[in-house]
């Protein structure tokens, strides 16, 4: 089956805009992550979804960052007045949920994001 | 907190050489541990995983065993192939978090 696919693959923008990712899970996996691959701070978790909620959002580096997942399923990732340290690679996993194994994180392609 | 802390790149070897790329951690609980890899132009992949000590992991000939007594969890092959040139990355999973945290990732370059 289809994997998890983010959009847009590559964005560049100014200093100062607002830029959307968008992450799409694989179908029926009910959690979802987001983490930033950076030359500086290597893969860092940014927050967590368990359905439409994020229990865990301890990886947001500032205010300026906020994420949302609605229908259980698309999740948009969403950065405010973009700085020049916010140039990284954002990354989308989902996995499913259960209460006794380890799952498995699916990765997507990433987001690669440069900051003007 | 938790950390990973993997061996510093490139390691660089011949083809058919005996590959062994060193990660330690730390955890507050009981983690689970993780092989992931990234190759050239692709996302991260899980390569293997142990969930408890002693635990060994395998996946396309590749090794790593949860080591509770040093902390570790190794990551080796007996025979690297040109094939097996890519980035890997360490990571843990501590009891009560859903987050990976991932070592700063090890890039293996196989020579024919």
């Amino acid at each position: 089956g289809a994997g998890v696919s983010q959009s847009p693959s590559n964005k560049v923008t100014e200093k100062g805009k607002d830029v959307e990712l968008r992450c799409d899970p694989i179908s029926g996996h009910t959690a979802l992550y987001w983490y930033r691959q950076s030359l500086g701070q290597g893969l860092e978790f940014l927050i967590y979804f368990q359905g439409n909620s994020a229990p865990d959002k301890s990886g947001l580096p500032s205010d300026r960052f906020s994420a949302e997942r609605t229908g259980g399923s698309v999740s948009t990732l969403t950065i405010q007045r973009t700085q020049q340290e916010d140039s990284a690679v954002y990354l989308c996993a989902s996995s499913e949920t259960s209460g006794l194994a380890v799952e498995t994180q699916y990765f997507g392609p990433g987001t690669r994001l440069l900051v003007l | 907190g938790d950390s990973v802390t993997q061996m510093e790149g490139p390691v660089t070897l011949s083809e058919e050489a005996f590959l062994t790329i060193n990660c330690t951690y730390t955890a507050t609980g009981y983690p689970s541990l993780f092989w992931y890899v990234q190759y050239p132009g692709e996302g991260l992949q899980l390569l293997l995983k142990a969930t408890k000590a002693d635990d060994k992991g395998s996946n396309k000939g590749f090794e790593a065993t949860y080591r509770k007594e040093t902390t570790s969890f190794h990551l080796e092959k007996g025979s690297v192939q040109v094939s097996d040139s890519a980035v890997y990355f360490c990571a843990l999973k501590d009891t009560g978090r859903r987050a990976l945290t991932f070592g700063s990732g090890t890039r293996l370059q196989v020579q024919p």
